[in-house]
């Protein structure tokens, strides 16, 4: 199946520093979406990208849709302490490119971010 | 406007005893997804639904079985238990396929 490959696994960081990761796939995909997961919830989007070189940002995150429609990256600006928890990328395959239509995301492992006061 | 809501929040099973998770959303939406979140794994689909009456396989849907009769609800089924399904549960749905709204999520641990 589809592999997303997310980076860092884990990021121990300052309150205030900048936060960069980012998601690798094997194929095209049409959609990027990042989540974030905090203790014992469900993931709440985000971010969501739609066409290739896109740059979209939500309050101190900003994230951007690859050129080679294979990438996408995720960065927080100025972290705090309620930054932490667990960020995912998510994708779907280009169904012009061998991809399902039905709406199936690949997800990536995933990020763990800790943030010391 | 609750989103999603699941249906239990916690259970402990026994090997082999069967249960039924719910998943409910009052979005209107036409599709639903029930994923499975270990350590290390990400989350792995397991069935997903694109309308009423619609059920089909996901990465990993042995040992489950799911229906939708409603629009509204997923039910995702454990018809014999197995530790192996020890995991946490997310429901989610979408009105395009692409941007899934989760639920809560239910913490399932079998013994």
């Amino acid at each position: 199946g589809q592999q997303l490959n997310q980076s860092p696994q884990s990021m121990f960081i300052q309150e205030g520093e900048d936060v960069s990761m980012n998601c690798t796939s094997s194929s095209i995909f049409n959609t990027w979406l990042w989540y974030k997961q905090d203790p014992g919830e469900g993931p709440v989007l985000l971010i969501a990208l739609y066409k290739a070189g896109e740059l979209t940002s939500n309050g101190r995150l900003t994230a951007q849709f690859g050129i080679t429609r294979k990438d996408s990256f995720l960065n927080i600006s100025a972290s705090i302490p309620s930054d932490v928890g667990i960020y995912f990328c998510a994708g779907h395959p280009d169904p012009n490119a061998g991809g399902t239509s039905y709406g199936k995301l690949t997800f990536g492992q995933g990020t763990i971010l800790t943030v010391h006061p | 406007n609750a989103g999603v809501t699941q249906t239990p929040k916690f259970r402990v099973l026994k090997t082999g005893q069967s249960m039924t998770l719910l998943c409910a959303q009052d979005m209107n939406h036409e599709y639903m997804y029930w994923y499975r979140q270990d350590p290390g794994m990400g989350l792995r689909l397991i069935h997903y639904s694109v309308g009423e009456g619609t059920t089909a396989k996901g990465e990993v849907p042995d040992g489950y079985n799911v229906s939708r009769l409603k629009k509204q609800n997923f039910l995702l089924g454990l018809e014999s238990a197995a530790p192996s399904q020890t995991s946490v549960y997310f429901c989610a749905s979408s009105t395009t396929g692409f941007k899934q709204y989760f639920g809560p999520g239910t913490r399932l641990t079998v013994t």
